[in-house]
């Protein structure tokens, strides 16, 4: 079982509406969880990180963490074509080493 | 300027080549980190530092040694290539002063191994 799932897409959404993008992880130790946004053939851009159970929002963005389910969410707003990337969700346990799901890939049509 | 570079960008190699990445910062964090990425396996950790003397083995090890010159400098090394390392390298920070583990990426490096 891989540590980190996310859910495969591609995930293709209408300009204006919300993009949900889930991600499961194995270890129940895990203690930070991050959203990193990669554009084709650059580099992971960090969009947001959650520690504690429930709801983080920053600007457009919403991370949802549920520790009990092992589930952590991104919900993107008002999507935008900008929008349009891979989005990875990267997993730390105590020792400070990240575990990045595949992630998912989002196309936000005009 | 960017904080973390990477030497080269792109590189073009042939098989049993010895090649070195190499990954600079200017962040100032004590952590440094070697990932290499492939079409949906997302991101997959070589080796880590978390300072000068301290190296450390990650899930991909094989085929691959690092060298920590300095807290700003991380390189990697292949001792000879060969065309399953075929791949996009990223050198990451992080910095455990600040209590977070963050992680920043460079610009990445993409290698072809013929």
């Amino acid at each position: 079982q891989k540590e980190v799932e996310q859910n495969s897409g591609p995930l293709s959404v209408p300009e204006g509406a919300i993009a949900s993008l889930n991600c499961t992880y194995s270890d129940r130790g895990s203690q930070s969880f991050f959203w990193y946004r990669q554009y084709s053939g650059k580099s992971p851009e960090l969009i947001m990180f959650i520690y504690s159970n429930g709801d983080k929002e920053d600007g457009r963005f919403t991370a949802q963490l549920n520790k009990a389910s092992q589930y952590v969410s991104l919900l993107i707003r008002d999507s935008q074509p900008s929008d349009s990337a891979t989005y990875l969700c990267a997993v730390n346990s105590n020792d400070y080493k990240l575990s990045f799901g595949a992630g998912t890939t989002v196309t936000v049509r005009a | 300027d960017a904080d973390v570079t990477q030497t080269p960008r792109n590189r073009i190699t042939k098989t049993g080549k010895r090649i070195m990445l190499e990954c600079s910062q200017t962040k100032g964090h004590d952590r440094m980190y070697w990932y290499r990425q492939d079409p949906g396996l997302g991101l997959r950790l070589i080796y880590y530092s978390f300072d000068v003397k301290d190296i450390n083995k990650g899930e991909i090890s094989d085929g691959y040694s690092v060298s920590r010159q300095a807290q700003a400098k991380f390189s990697l090394s292949l001792e000879s290539a060969i065309p399953n390392q075929t791949a996009l390298y990223f050198c990451a920070t992080s910095d455990f002063g600040q209590n977070t583990d963050t992680q920043y990426f460079g610009p990445g490096t993409r290698l072809t191994v013929l």
